[in-house]
Formats: structure tokens, sequence, C-alpha cells
């Protein structure tokens, strides 16, 4: 079973809008990680925040983590075409290298 | 230098067929991890190897699911048996060891089972 939780499940938005995607988990966790997958493609590992982090930015990519309500937040600014993929968030207790990934969230840029 | 990679890409196997499906990690990368992905899902965690050991297989959904990793480097996935239900992708990872959180996916086998 998958302990993360992304909503919205499917998302669609114009090109230059912002996006966001929620995670929420049930565990006590070490790291959360999201990654992107392109149709037909393996992950890419896109950003990592740690259990005592609260945000963290990479370019265009912001992402929150609020352990007390055991969720998490990724917004992608000004969104492009490129941005199409599904996004997944990935939590892990630490050492034990045990991924545990949610659902997903489809996100469709329109040009 | 090269990334993760896994063959074949796609294979169809009939109901009661064995499959073996294999992954090539980064060079020198200690951890390598299989999921399986459901059409529509995120990756379910099968089975960890940390070089050859075999650390973690409490994903591996029954006993026809195995995997070696035997000169900690190449690793199979070998399904016997297959059924219906074990149709999906297969992903392999590896990084570098247990002390990073990244990790690099290949692209992954779509095992179609008739």
């Amino acid at each position: 079973s998958q302990q993360g939780e992304e909503d919205p499940q499917a998302l669609s938005i114009q090109e230059g809008e912002n996006a966001t995607m929620n995670c929420s988990y049930k565990t006590s966790i070490n790291n959360l990680q999201w990654y992107r997958q392109n149709s037909g493609r393996g992950l890419v590992h896109l950003i990592l925040i740690r259990s005592n982090e609260r945000e963290k930015h990479s370019g265009r990519l912001r992402v929150t983590l609020d352990t007390s309500k055991k969720s998490s937040s990724l917004l992608i600014t000004a969104s492009r075409a490129a941005d199409t993929a599904s996004y997944f968030c990935a939590t892990d207790r630490g050492y034990g290298q045990n991924f545990v990934f949610g659902p997903g969230t489809r996100l469709s840029v329109l040009p | 230098g090269a990334g993760v990679s896994q063959s074949p890409r796609y294979k169809v196997a009939k109901r009661g067929q064995d499959v073996a499906l294999r992954c090539d990690p980064i060079s020198g990368h200690v951890s390598l991890f299989w999921y399986q992905q459901a059409l529509g899902q995120g990756p379910e965690f099968l089975t960890y190897f940390q070089n050859e050991a075999q650390l973690d297989k409490s994903g591996l959904p029954s006993d026809r699911f195995f995997a070696e990793r035997p000169e900690g480097s190449v690793s199979t996935l070998k399904i016997q048996r297959t059924q219906q239900e074990d149709s999906a992708v297969y992903l392999c990872a590896s990084n570098e060891g247990p002390a990073y959180n990244e990790q690099f996916f290949g692209p992954g086998t779509r095992l179609t089972v008739l």
C-alpha cells in the first residue's frame, strides 16, 4: 500500500500559470522527495526536503513541508508546456532506504 | 556517464511463462531498487540491494518473484509462472549508497501478460 497521497489526481492549467500539488502521508518520515515522470519514461528527481526543514526552493520549484499535518506541497511557478508530466512524492524513514511513493498528480500545461 | 538501463523495454508473455528483467545500474552505485508501477499509479517498492546483499524484499508480492544481484552490479528480477495481474512497468533505480536519498531511475520494462 502507498503511504503518500497526492492531490489533485489531475490538474490542467494554462502556460504561465502556477501549479500546486499536495502530498499527504501517514507515518513519521526522515525525508520527502518529489519526482517527475514523463509519459513512458522513468522518474526524475526534482527536490528533497528533510523532516527538519519547512521550505526549499530550486529554480521554479518551491516545496513546503508541514510535519504536524504530515503534508507537503510542490509549487511550480510560471509553468511551461514541458512541465506536462506526472508528479510523485516519495517518503522514507531514513537509513532503511524503503521509499514509498504516492499515486501521483498528472499535470497538463496547455500552450 | 551512462544512466540506469533496463532490458528488455517491452516484454509480452503468455500466462504461465517465466520472465527475466535486467537492470544495469550506474557504475559504482551501491544501492539498487526494484519497483512495480501499475497504470496510473505510483511505483510500489519491491526490493532493495546494497551491493550483492538483498536487504529488503518485503515488497515482493509473492514467492513467484525473485531478484538477485550476484556481483553487486547488474540485477535481474525474475517472475515465475506469470499471471495477468503481473502486467505492469517494472522500474529499476540506483544510488550511491544508503546515505544518499536521490534515486536514479531507468526507463522501465513494460510487461504484458496475456
